[in-house]
Order: C-alpha cells, then sequence, then structure tokens
C-alpha cells in the first residue's frame, strides 16, 4: 500500500459542479498536511495546509480526520481556471515529505 | 525576492555522463529537498537538508549526492547518468515555525533526458 493514495482521477466536471478529492495516509505519526495544485509542466504549488478542526477559503474547503487517515478537498462552484492536478502531501517526519500520484480535474465550458 | 531558482531548465545527458543540477533559494528557509517526477508516479523525494552541514536521504537516493555548505545552496550531483534518472526534478525550500512544517516553495524544474 502507498503511503498517500488519492481518487485516480481524471475529473471531468462541467463549469459550476461541485468536486471532491480524497485521500488517505498511512503513517499514523504525521502532523502536517497539504493540499497542492500543479498546473501542466510547472512547479507544484500550495492551495492550502489542512487543519484538524477543518478549513476553507473562498470556494475551497478542506478536511482532516485523523481516526481515518483520511483528508478531503472539496472545490465549489468549479471555474475553468481550476483545471489543474491537486496532490495531497503528507510529513513522514520532520522535513520529509510524501506526495500522493495526484488527481487530475478538466473543468469544461 | 527570486524565491527558488534552478538550473539549468533542460538537460540531455549521455548515459555515464555525471552533471550537477543547481537550485538556491533566497528565503534563508531551513529545509531544502530535490524531489524527482515521473508520470504516474508523484513526486518522489530524493534527498533532502535540515540546515547548512546537514543532509540525509529520501525514498530514492541511488545515483544521487548532495551537498549543503551554505543556507542558501542545494546542488544535486548525478555520478553516472542512467536512462532510469530521466524525469523532472524539483528542488524545494521551507522553514519550521511553532512546531508546524510549513509550505515548501518549489523551484520552476529541471527536464533531464538520459540517453
Amino acid at each position: 500500500r502507498k503511503e498517500v493514495e488519492q481518487d485516480p482521477g481524471p475529473f471531468n466536471v462541467p463549469e459550476g459542479a461541485t468536486v471532491a478529492f480524497n485521500c488517505t495516509y498511512s503513517n499514523s505519526a504525521s502532523q502536517s498536511f497539504f493540499w497542492y495544485r500543479q498546473d501542466c509542466r510547472k512547479e507544484p504549488k500550495l492551495l492550502m495546509s489542512v487543519y484538524s478542526s477543518g478549513n476553507e477559503d473562498g470556494r475551497f474547503t478542506a478536511q482532516l480526520n485523523r481516526a481515518s487517515q483520511y483528508i478531503s478537498l472539496l472545490i465549489r462552484d468549479s471555474k475553468l481556471s481550476d483545471s489543474a492536478t491537486y496532490l495531497c502531501v503528507v510529513n513522514r517526519a520532520s522535513q520529509n515529505f510524501v506526495f500522493g500520484p495526484g488527481t487530475r480535474l478538466s473543468v469544461l465550458p | 525576492n527570486a524565491g527558488v531558482t534552478q538550473t539549468p531548465k533542460f538537460q540531455v545527458l549521455k548515459t555515464g555522463q555525471s552533471m550537477t543540477l543547481q537550485c538556491a533559494q533566497d528565503m534563508n528557509h531551513e529545509y531544502m529537498s530535490w524531489y524527482r517526477q515521473d508520470p504516474g508516479m508523484g513526486l518522489r523525494l530524493i534527498h533532502y537538508s535540515v540546515g547548512a552541514g546537514i543532509t540525509d536521504q529520501g525514498e530514492v537516493p541511488n545515483g544521487y549526492n548532495v551537498s549543503r555548505s551554505t543556507t542558501e545552496d542545494f546542488p544535486l550531483r548525478l555520478l553516472s547518468a542512467a536512462p532510469s534518472q530521466t524525469s523532472v526534478y524539483f528542488c524545494a525550500s521551507s522553514f519550521e515555525s511553532g512546531g508546524s512544517y510549513n509550505e515548501q516553495f518549489f523551484g520552476p524544474g529541471t527536464r533531464l533526458t538520459v540517453l
């Protein structure tokens, strides 16, 4: 089993749709959790950190369930510009981070 | 503030050649890392450093060396290039605050092809 697993995708959704991404991790000692966004042939960029209480940033909501070792990302009112690959990231220890394989999203007009 | 810079952007090597991928950051971050990204595999950690003079191995360190003589620079050396090292290489830096590990800032990547 991979340390960080994500929905395989791709997700093709119409503009305005709500889409949810799921991520599971196997290391119960992990402390830091993130969602990154990666555009085609570009470097990953932080979308949002994920906190135990859940957090929201505009149209984006992240949830963490430590008991189930599960992280989610919800995107509401999808825009064409949301098309990208979404990467779930968990720290293994200290500065040692593990990236999930990513889920590709295409928002269609 | 240039952030994280990487050179070169593209490189073609022949099997057996050696080279160094350069990475520099001007944010005074303690932590720096090298990743490789292959199709369908996500990013995999090669080596990382928690400060000048301190490095450690990641998930896929074989065939690569690193050193960290300054806070700013973290070069990655390919000792004897192999076709299996064809990949996109990303360098990243980050910092810790209040016991939490913060976001990583990535360079634009180096696209390496080994023939």
